[in-house]
């Protein structure tokens, strides 16, 4: 049912970067911005990042956003061990007239 | 501080209507927009709709015919009903504030969720 593609998983040692996409369509990502939430094992989903690349007060500056096109993606560098978490991309869908969730990454910290 | 707290899990049969609610602390409805979330175990997040502090709502057209979002500003709650479930509606269901509607702005507070398990 999601209309973002992520890759199910992801893994880094500690410090090392991890990236994550998010595909879609000219009519999500092509025309809206992206959101990013980390949602920590048997918790809530959180914002992460917003419009494409900001953070909101109290993200770490480990964590970027970018957009290209119909895709996006999330950076971690450094990574640490409570980065291990679920990462969700969303963007509004003009088609569907609906806000749309990606598949979801999870990251490893091995 | 803004709050969301939603009640714990439930079990509804199938047919049954789903009632949910997600008190509001530390904050006022007016100026957001108040959203449901869904997630099955396992699976992807899937937006249910959105109200705003007048009222008006946006839903996902896949569950338009199912779904009531109503604010309930006496009791500072919001409040979530989806008629005839079936197994595919278990899922945990999330309350979350947008400073905007979904259109234009993200997801900043979110409730800690409700598991939702239909089951006869």
């Amino acid at each position: 049912q999601s209309v973002l593609t992520q890759p199910p998983s992801a893994s880094g040692t500690p410090g090392q970067r991890v990236t994550i996409s998010c595909s879609g369509s000219s009519s999500n990502i092509g025309r809206s911005t992206v959101n990013w939430y980390q949602q920590l094992p048997g918790t809530a989903p959180k914002l992460l990042i917003y419009s494409n690349n900001q953070r909101p007060s109290g993200v770490p500056d480990r964590f970027s956003g970018s957009k290209s096109g119909t895709s996006a993606s999330l950076a971690i560098s450094g990574l640490q061990s409570e980065d291990e978490a679920d990462y969700h991309c969303a963007a509004w869908d003009d088609s569907l007239s609906a806000y749309v969730f990606g598949t979801g990454t999870k990251v490893t910290v091995l | 501080q803004v709050q969301l707290q939603q009640r714990g899990a439930g079990l509804w049969k199938p047919s049954e209507t789903l009632s949910l609610t997600c008190a509001l602390y530390g904050g006022s409805f007016s100026g957001y927009w108040w959203t449901w979330i869904r997630q099955p175990p396992g699976k992807a997040l899937e937006w249910i709709g959105e109200i705003n502090h007048t009222g008006r709502t946006n839903y996902n057209r896949s569950l338009r015919s199912r779904a009531s979002i109503s604010l309930d500003r006496s009791k500072n709650q919001l409040s979530l009903n989806l008629n005839s479930v079936t197994a595919a509606d278990t899922a945990f269901y999330y309350c979350a504030r947008g400073s905007g509607s979904s259109l234009v702005s993200p997801l900043d507070y979110w409730g800690q969720g409700t598991l939702v398990t239909v089951s006869s």
